[in-house]
């Protein structure tokens, strides 16, 4: 009964690394996708895929990026992080995309300092 | 160009007092209509859904029906609880083109007191 699991929770990055944002699911779902959250702008769209090997540029990708190779995972990669990408990260997968809702992780919480 | 717009907050009830979250979309197309809660440190979890006009989504209490005339999907209770305290979130989503994606408004925080 895991759904959709994204990994770490909580990270502090200095401005300029580099890391990982993992997400898995467990429910064969084709379609995943990343969201930011901040305050007063609620979720935009960084990535998303519509099956393995298939992403795409959402409304914000700017200093993201991603892959996709197995189903089950959908990581997303931040290049040289930014104060400007401290934010919460949603990883989401649906089985059917829009028309019927996705499935939300936990959420990861970012800062850069 | 495609939104969602919802009333902003907080909203502040009392414990057993009528709710209304308004929300009106801009899409093309024929969308589904969505509404997520969120509650603290959580991610956001399904809370209702309807695909076509004049469906009514229901769950928990809560309901909302799909207008098309109004483009409008107000999310209501009859009787909320303090436990219904969170953030909610009115979306709008397609099956086709775009990715599938689902298009946000920018949340309702509601706040139920005793």
């Amino acid at each position: 009964n895991a759904g959709v699991t994204q990994t770490p929770k909580f990270q502090v990055l200095k401005t300029g690394q580099s890391m990982t944002l993992q997400c898995a699911q467990d429910m064969n779902h084709e379609y995943m996708s990343w969201y930011r959250q901040d305050p007063g702008m609620g979720l935009r769209l960084i990535h998303y895929s519509v099956g393995a090997g298939i992403t795409d540029q959402g409304e914000v990708p700017n200093g993201y990026n991603v892959s996709r190779s197995t189903t089950e995972d959908f990581p997303l990669r931040l290049l040289s992080a930014a104060p400007s990408q401290t934010s919460v990260y949603f990883c989401a997968s649906s089985y059917s995309g829009g028309r019927y809702g996705y499935t939300f992780g936990s959420g990861t919480r970012l800062t850069v300092v | 160009g495609d939104s969602v717009t919802q009333m902003e907050g907080p909203v502040t009830l009392s414990e057993e007092a009528f709710l209304t979250i308004n929300c009106t979309y801009t899409a093309t197309g024929y969308p589904s209509l969505f509404w997520y809660v969120q509650y603290p440190g959580e991610g956001l979890q399904l809370l209702l859904k309807a695909t076509k006009a004049d469906d009514k989504g229901s769950n928990k209490g809560f309901e909302a029906t799909y207008r098309k005339e109004t483009t409008s999907f107000h999310l209501e209770k009859g009787s909320v609880q303090v436990s219904d305290s969170a953030v909610y979130f009115c979306a709008w989503g397609e099956g086709t083109g775009g990715g599938n994606k689902l298009t946000f408004g920018t949340g309702t925080q509601l706040k139920v007191e005793l």
